[in-house]
């Protein structure tokens, strides 16, 4: 079964603060797949916010305008795993936080999601 | 960016109607759109993708239509376990979504 469970998340961060969530995938060649990150403010729709590309595309990364430049995103194929450094958090980064499965075209196995809070 | 529009943002239905949801892109988008169903608490579950290609396991009352900038999501006849939110996606240029539709019980 694919799967994907995202940790990281669950306490409080002030403003300006830094975050490092990650995600693990099991049931899946996990390198053979682009993987993003969408996350759901409180209340509200889901908004991509970037995503690593596979290996064969050498894992270029693409961000969203809100979060480029101070979101990262990172892979590491041998563990199976996705990250997401988050830093200057603003409270408009408060959501939960979902890990993805893509293909570049659509998203097929969703974790569970995690939440940020950001706030003083 | 491309933007997507859905309409309408809420819905009321009762089980067995016919629904419709509507998408626009404010550019070309071809046949990239996918529709997803998240239910509340839960994680988004991909219904359909690249227009109207089910995902497997999704029942063949949900289908999906359109091309250009304009698309739809249809469920033939509503079931209590339909009653969600969806939402649109384009994967032409990266990604966005809609803002949503919310599908209540009339």
């Amino acid at each position: 079964e694919e799967q994907l469970v995202e940790s990281g998340g669950g306490g409080l961060v002030q403003p300006g603060g830094s975050l490092r969530l990650s995600c693990a995938a099991s049931g899946f060649t996990f390198s053979d797949h682009y993987m993003d990150w969408v996350r759901q403010a409180p209340g509200k729709g889901l908004e991509w916010v970037g995503r690593a590309r596979n290996k064969a595309h050498n894992h270029m990364t693409e961000y969203a305008a809100p979060v480029k430049g101070r979101f990262g995103i990172s892979r590491d194929d041998s563990r199976n795993s996705l990250y997401l450094q988050m830093n200057s958090l603003t409270v408009d980064d408060t959501a939960v936080y979902y890990c993805t499965k893509g293909g570049g075209y659509y998203m097929d196995v969703w974790g569970k999601g995690t939440t940020v809070t950001v706030s003083s | 960016d491309i933007q997507m529009t859905q309409s309408p943002s809420s819905l009321s239905a009762a089980i067995g109607d016919r629904v419709t949801i509507t998408c626009r892109a404010s550019e070309s988008i071809l046949g990239f759109v996918n529709w997803y169903q998240q239910k509340p608490g839960k994680a988004p579950q991909l219904l359909i993708h690249t227009t109207s290609t089910l995902q497997s396991g999704v029942p063949s009352r949900f289908s999906g239509s359109g091309s250009g900038t304009d698309f739809t999501l249809t469920i033939g006849s509503l079931q209590p376990e339909d009653f969600a939110t969806y939402y649109c996606q384009q994967s032409y240029v990266t990604h966005s979504f809609g803002q949503g539709t919310k599908l209540e019980i009339k």
